[in-house]
């Protein structure tokens, strides 16, 4: 079984610069999330999926952060413009409702923000 | 979510039992117990969950205590693969966020 995909692993941008993540969960699983991860922390929920709607997005910053699960599958997150705030580890993760109390992580994408 | 306390850290030779404690000591009656871990530049991996009841799998023991205010995961031969960083999370059963704090980096000598 493949596992949640994530591209690209590491970016580098310039401040005010947009960008975006890709995630491709488990297959068959419906729930989709995404998670920041600053540097010596744990992750912190951004988003969350069921299907292809967004049913917890209090914690992502609505005034330059952006997701969308067209199809309910893939998902892509959007910052624009980037701040240096933002360098962290993007995280994506995925569950199924016959095992919801286990959630899958892809490996991340380090934003650079200089 | 109830709150979580773990050391910031702790030492294991390899080969030994790592225990490491998780105090949550304002869980409700419906909040299970869980662990991940996080290796070195990979996204957190489940380890085990629990109720009341203590549970094993092929990773873990997970020993909670009777009055469920705190619990110990324990990595029966710990090996330098088991170095990582490791999260207690309180949550319900069918709550779909996970609350993770700072963790505990668990460190395995040779």
């Amino acid at each position: 079984e493949a596992g949640v995909v994530q591209s690209p692993r590491y970016k580098i941008i310039e401040k005010k610069q947009p960008v975006a993540f890709w995630c491709n969960p488990i297959s068959g699983h419906n729930t989709l999330y995404w998670y920041r991860q600053n540097l010596g922390q744990g992750p912190e929920l951004l988003i969350r999926y069921e299907n292809e709607e967004a049913v917890d997005d209090s914690q992502l910053p609505k005034d330059r952060f952006s997701a969308e699960r067209l199809k309910g599958v893939d998902s892509t997150l959007k910052i624009q413009p980037a701040e240096l705030g933002d360098s962290a580890v993007y995280l994506c993760a995925s569950s199924s409702y016959r095992s919801s109390y286990e959630q899958y992580f892809g490996p991340g994408t380090r934003l650079t923000v200089t | 979510d109830a709150k979580t306390t773990q050391p910031t850290s702790m030492d294991c030779a390899e080969g030994r039992a790592a225990n490491l404690p998780c105090n949550h000591s304002t869980i409700s009656g419906n909040e299970y117990v869980y662990w991940y871990r996080q290796i070195h530049s990979q996204g957190p991996q489940y380890i085990i969950h629990g109720l009341k009841n203590n549970e094993t799998n092929e990773m873990a023991s997970l020993i909670i205590t009777e009055d469920r205010k705190s619990s110990t995961l324990i990595l029966p031969h710990a090996t330098l693969r088991d170095t990582a960083v490791y999260y207690c999370i309180v949550r319900v059963a069918n709550g779909n966020k996970l609350v993770f704090g700072a963790g505990t980096i668990l460190r395995v000598k040779s």
